[in-house]
């Protein structure tokens, strides 16, 4: 059983299309995190929400919108797709914001032409 | 300025011997915590080990471990005997809380074990 899993591991999209990424994790973990890895490899922290509760929203566009229908989903939306936004984005859970290292998806790969 | 700091973007190492990746942070948060994670070529990343602020002890994990230097302010991963599938990117990570939680990475170390 994965423990973490996204959907879909890839997704090639046309500028200015909407496009959805879905994560969830069966760890029972309270926590979770989206993440972008950029083209240098640099992770940087989107969104975590604690038990369906936004907790972290970096400078991200707007047109980036996490949903966390309950603690085991943490989907991201993301409107209006500019080439900027091609990324590794990774989702992550953890048993809480203390000090637990996380449990990473496998990312999901967007590529913007 | 940089809250975590890896300067070195490659290392190599023979198989079999052990190797030190660096990591240094800056923070004003006295309860942080330090993280090491691994992202092999595949692209999945592999929790490796934690270190808290407070804890007496350097972490270890089988083969991995943690040397703190809290005055120092470094958090450098040793990875004893190395193994071919050692090979991937490692990334040092940190906890701290300043008015919210911030979890920051680094910009990662590539890391070769050669045969």
């Amino acid at each position: 059983d994965t423990a973490v899993s996204q959907t879909p591991k890839y997704l090639v999209t046309q500028m200015g299309n909407d496009k959805s990424i879905k994560c969830e994790q069966n760890l029972g973990h309270d926590t979770m995190y989206w993440y972008k890895q950029d083209s240098k490899k640099f992770l940087k922290i989107m969104f975590s929400y604690n038990n369906k509760e936004l907790i972290i929203n970096e400078t991200v566009p707007n047109r980036f919108s996490p949903k966390s229908p309950d603690k085991a989903h943490l989907n991201l939306h993301i409107n209006s797709l500019e080439l900027g936004d091609s990324a590794v984005y990774f989702c992550a859970s953890s048993p809480g914001h203390g000090n637990y290292g996380y449990t990473f998806g496998s990312g999901t790969r967007l590529t913007v032409v | 300025a940089q809250k975590i700091t890896q300067t070195q973007p490659g290392m190599f190492v023979q198989e079999k011997e052990a190797v030190t990746l660096d990591c240094t942070y800056d923070t004003s948060d006295p309860s942080y915590g330090l993280f090491w994670y691994k992202q092999p070529s595949s692209g999945e990343m592999i929790f490796l080990i934690y270190q808290g602020s407070y804890d007496q002890q350097n972490a270890t994990e089988g083969r991995y471990s943690l040397n703190f230097q809290k005055a120092r302010k470094s958090a450098n991963l040793v990875i004893s005997a190395s193994q071919l599938g050692d090979s991937a990117m490692y990334f040092c990570a940190m906890r701290e809380y300043s008015g919210t939680y911030k979890y920051i990475f680094g910009t990662g170390t590539r890391l070769k074990v050669l045969a």
